[in-house]
C-alpha cells in the first residue's frame, strides 16, 4: 500500500539557521499537504502543492512538490523559535486517502 | 465557525474494555477523519467517512470500527482494548476533500 516516508526524524537547529524536511512517497501522488503541529496541539494545515514541480513560499517557508509527484519538500529559511513543532508532510493517491509521514520534530536553540 | 470538537478529551481504560469517541465536525463539511498518533508514529490513517460511508480505511485490525452520522458527526469504538491503543485520537474534518481540520484530540490511556 502507499507509504510516506519524512526525514530527518528530528532536528535541532541554532535560532536563524536553516532548516529542510524531505517527504518521500511509494507511489505517484495526487497531491501533498503540509502541517504543523505544536507541542501539545494538533495539526493545523500550511499548504497545499498539486502540480508536479510546483513551487510556493509562505514568507520564510518554501514548499517543493517534485517532477514525479513522489517527493516534496519543507524549508524554513533563517528560523525562529516560533517555528519549534513537528513537521508533517500527507500525501493523497487515487484513493482519495491521506497517508501522513512520520513527522519531522524542529527544536530552534534561542 | 466552532471548530472541530471531540469528546472525551481525557480518557483511562483498562485492557479488555472497549471505549467510544465522538467527533463533531465543523458545520457544512461532510468529511470526517480518524487518526492514531503515537510518539515516533506520526499520524497512522483509520479510517474516513463521507456522508455516513465508510470511504476509506487505514490497516488497523477490526477491532477499530467507526460510522458517520446524518448530521455529519462521527464516531470511533475500540473494542477490547490493548496496552498498545493508548494514543492520542485526532479527527479531521474537510470539505471537498481539500486541508483537513484537525480537533484537540482524545487522549486514551489503557491500563
Amino acid at each position: 500500500g502507499q507509504q510516506v516516508m519524512q526525514i530527518p526524524q528530528y532536528q535541532h537547529v541554532q535560532e536563524g539557521e536553516d532548516f529542510t524536511t524531505y517527504c518521500n512517497s511509494s507511489t505517484t501522488l495526487s497531491n501533498i499537504q503540509w502541517y504543523k503541529q505544536r507541542p501539545g496541539g494538533h495539526p493545523v494545515f500550511l499548504i497545499q502543492l498539486v502540480k508536479s514541480g510546483e513551487v510556493k513560499k509562505q514568507k520564510r517557508l518554501t514548499f517543493q512538490f517534485g517532477e514525479a509527484k513522489k517527493n516534496s519538500s519543507l524549508h524554513i529559511t533563517a528560523t525562529q523559535t516560533t517555528d519549534v513543532g513537528t513537521y508533517f508532510c500527507g500525501g493523497s493517491g487515487n484513493t482519495g486517502k491521506l497517508i501522513f509521514g512520520q513527522g519531522t520534530t524542529l527544536q530552534v536553540k534561542p | 465557525k466552532a471548530g472541530v470538537t471531540q469528546t472525551p478529551r481525557y480518557l483511562i481504560k483498562t485492557r479488555g474494555q472497549q471505549v467510544t469517541l465522538s467527533c463533531s465536525p465543523i458545520s457544512g463539511h461532510r468529511s470526517v477523519s480518524w487518526y492514531q498518533q503515537t510518539p515516533g508514529q506520526g499520524l497512522q490513517f483509520l479510517f474516513e467517512y463521507f456522508s455516513e460511508t465508510q470511504r476509506n480505511k487505514g490497516n488497523f485490525p477490526g477491532r477499530f470500527s467507526g460510522r458517520q452520522f446524518s448530521n455529519s458527526r462521527s464516531e470511533m469504538n475500540v473494542s477490547t482494548l490493548e496496552l498498545g491503543d493508548s494514543a492520542l485520537y485526532l479527527c479531521a474534518s474537510s470539505s471537498q476533500g481539500y486541508e483537513q481540520f484537525f480537533g484537540p484530540g482524545t487522549r486514551l490511556t489503557v491500563l
